[in-house]
């Protein structure tokens, strides 16, 4: 079994839904993120949590929220999605804050019509 | 702000070749320079991780190395084959911004 998991893998919404996805890790790791990724643009930060109790805004977090149910779980949300956030989103985690290894999920391919 | 560069972005190799992959950051204050590749449809594995304190660490036959004084890291693979078909990426972790920032990646087609 994969050690961070995102559920789900694939999923096609509409214009102005509620979208939640999911991510769970079986590291044990106190941090977790949120990215997405665009063709030409790399992969770039939306949220990320250092625990339970601590979550903080990324690079891009305009039109999404996020949840961080308890350690080994973190998600998503898209309040109402619109058709720019059409994107492959990433969950990782990592061990502590002076940058260790980050692993990450399989990614979820979002596609808002 | 931290920015990543990737040269090329794509490349084409036949199998069996020695390859370089570049990776370049503005903001030499990192931690580490992780290499990650990515496969068509799939997630990002991690290849290897390089402290901001030393120079190069290898697996297989993959090396990198990190001047982290020039902002630039190389990732070097030996005797390429089809299976190393995939999308390299590089990233470094900036404690100020506690996040990784990434480059676009270097798309290697290794051919028969």
């Amino acid at each position: 079994d994969a050690d961070v998991t995102q559920t789900p893998r694939n999923r096609i919404t509409k214009t102005g839904k509620r979208i939640m996805l999911e991510c769970s890790q079986t590291k044990g790791h106190d941090r977790m993120y949120w990215y997405r990724q665009d063709p030409g643009l790399g992969l770039r930060l939306i949220y990320y949590s250092f625990d339970v109790k601590d979550i903080n805004k990324g690079e891009i977090s305009d039109g999404y929220s996020v949840s961080r149910q308890a350690q080994a779980k973190f998600s998503l949300s898209l309040e109402s999605a619109i058709p720019n956030q059409t994107a492959l989103y990433f969950c990782a985690t990592s061990v502590d804050s002076f940058g260790t290894e980050a692993f990450f999920g399989q990614g979820t391919r979002l596609t808002v019509v | 702000k931290q920015e990543v560069t990737q040269i090329p972005a794509a490349l084409s190799v036949p199998e069996g070749e020695n390859l370089v992959l570049n990776c370049s950051f503005t903001d030499s204050a990192i931690y580490n320079l992780q290499w990650f590749r990515q496969d068509p449809g799939k997630g990002l594995t991690s290849l290897l991780l390089i402290q901001s304190s030393q120079r190069e660490q290898t697996s297989g036959r993959l090396n990198a190395s990190l001047d982290k004084s020039s902002g630039r890291s190389t990732l070097y693979i030996a005797a390429s084959q089809p299976g190393d078909s995939a999308t390299y990426l590089c990233a470094v972790y900036t404690g100020t911004a506690s996040k990784l920032t990434f480059g676009t990646g270097t798309r290697l087609q290794v051919t028969l």
